[in-house]
């Protein structure tokens, strides 16, 4: 089945506690994406990436990294996680961003709680 | 002013009824156009794509954009139960730039 896996999908941490939450694409898709979701703001892109070894800012990019060594595996990293990045996070893959249609195809979710 | 502003609802309709969601937006250079479901615990599914002005009709869906006054709507004929969910626009300039999203209106059909 195509999908886009995350893990774990529910996660109560303490402040500055470093946590990774992964992401794994079976789709064979070069383009990757983390957002939050926060209620009253919608999706906020925090980085994305176009291809392996190719990461960049989205536009929440503050207190997160990632990496993309292999295609299908895009983790997002919290080095000291805070209260304020307590949310609902989604990864999400396309095959092209390139392309006129561009479906992103998303993931179920974690749900991160810092306190 | 936000992007891409919604209704964040609740709205609650009868079985059967018409729904009618909007978004507005402020930029005038978006050109691609979204709508997005997303069922409670679930990530978001993409419903309707379309670009630029006009309607697109995909069964009991019908999406309408409207570029001169920066409006777009999502029509739900026949509205069912399995249709309650929270649905998200989405925009974007151009086929590479990123996709800006709305904050959601939550639809409840009650049967």
């Amino acid at each position: 089945e195509a999908q886009v896996t995350q893990n774990p999908r529910y996660l109560i941490t303490v402040t500055g506690k470093k946590l990774t939450v992964t992401c794994s694409q079976n789709m064979n898709h070069e383009y990757m994406s983390w957002y939050r979701q926060d209620p009253g703001l919608g999706l906020r892109q925090i980085y994305y990436s176009m291809n392996v070894e190719v990461t960049d800012k989205g536009d929440v990019p503050e207190g997160y990294k990632v990496s993309r060594k292999e295609k299908r595996n895009f983790p997002l990293i919290l080095e000291s996680p805070s209260p304020n990045q307590t949310s609902l996070y989604f990864c999400a893959s396309s095959h092209d961003p390139k392309s006129s249609y561009n479906e992103q195809f998303f993931g179920p979710g974690t749900r991160l709680t810092v306190l | 002013q936000k992007e891409v502003e919604q209704d964040p609802g609740p709205l609650s309709v009868p079985e059967g009824a018409i729904v009618s969601l909007n978004c507005t937006y402020s930029n005038s250079a978006f050109q691609y156009f979204m709508w997005y479901r997303q069922y409670s615990r679930k990530g978001p599914e993409l419903l309707m794509y379309t670009y630029s002005s006009g309607n697109k009709e995909d069964g009991r869906f019908t999406a309408q954009v409207d570029k001169s006054s920066k409006y777009i709507s999502l029509f739900i004929r026949d509205s069912q139960p399995s249709d309650s969910a929270t649905y998200l626009c989405a925009m974007r300039k151009t086929s590479y730039d990123k996709v800006i999203f709305g904050p959601g209106t939550s639809l409840s059909v009650i049967p």
